[in-house]
């Protein structure tokens, strides 16, 4: 069973922000959270990956709650070429046990 | 740092034939192997995981015998579909871990194989 999840779809406009939500309850104290992007036909890509609190890079923001239940990845200021699945993980890069994904998000944006 | 070639990226191969699926780990060494399938418009789907020189475990529903997973490298898995079936066509990714926290989870580009 995946250890998370998240809302199916979301739509967004060019421009704006996007913020997609993933509960993690049962998540553990070894675990990271990490998000991917997918467009179709290729194999996930890396986006973040947090602990706890706030974690920026150069393409999104990862919002992380003291009891780390949840998380929040935030996409600013979204264009065409971001429509696609985004999954959100949890997982214990020490134990290296393998990745259950959830049904992840798809995300359109549009014109 | 992390890259993973994949390759073929698609392959099409008559009912009955068997298919290899090569994945490398270009600057780390792979000590665990991950392979995924997916269906489309579904999600990724653990089939089996390796560990270097040992034999794959392999998750409930998926035949052993049908899909070989070889990882006698820390640098090379092969996954070897023998016997496709139309129904055997999806998107085959692999995901090479590195052991330690320091390596993060990486993904193959994929194949697409498609049985005909």
């Amino acid at each position: 069973l995946a250890k998370t999840t998240q809302p199916i779809s979301m739509d967004s406009y060019e421009g704006q922000e996007v913020n997609i939500t993933c509960s993690h309850n049962n998540i553990a104290t070894n675990d990271y959270i990490t998000w991917y992007q997918q467009f179709p036909s290729q194999g996930p890509r890396f986006i973040i990956q947090g602990y706890k609190t706030k974690v920026t890079n150069e393409v999104a923001s990862l919002f992380i709650p003291a009891d780390r239940k949840s998380s929040t990845l935030s996409l600013p200021r979204v264009s065409l070429s971001d429509t696609a699945v985004y999954y959100c993980l949890v997982g214990d890069n020490q134990a290296g046990t393998a990745l259950i994904f959830g049904k992840g998000t798809t995300l359109s944006v549009s014109s | 740092g992390a890259v993973v070639s994949q390759h073929p990226s698609r392959v099409i191969c008559k009912s009955g034939t068997s298919v290899k699926i090569e994945c490398r780990s270009l600057d780390f060494q792979a000590t665990t192997m991950f392979w995924y399938r997916q269906f489309p418009k579904q999600s990724l789907m653990l089939m089996a995981t390796s560990n270097e020189g040992s034999k794959a475990t392999y998750e409930q529903g998926v035949e052993k015998d049908k899909f070989l997973i070889n990882h006698a490298s820390l640098t090379l898995s092969t996954l070897t579909v023998t016997s496709a079936h139309p129904e055997d066509s999806s998107f085959y990714i692999c995901s090479p871990k590195g052991q330690g926290a320091n390596y993060g989870y990486t993904f193959g580009s994929g194949t697409r194989l498609t049985v005909v």
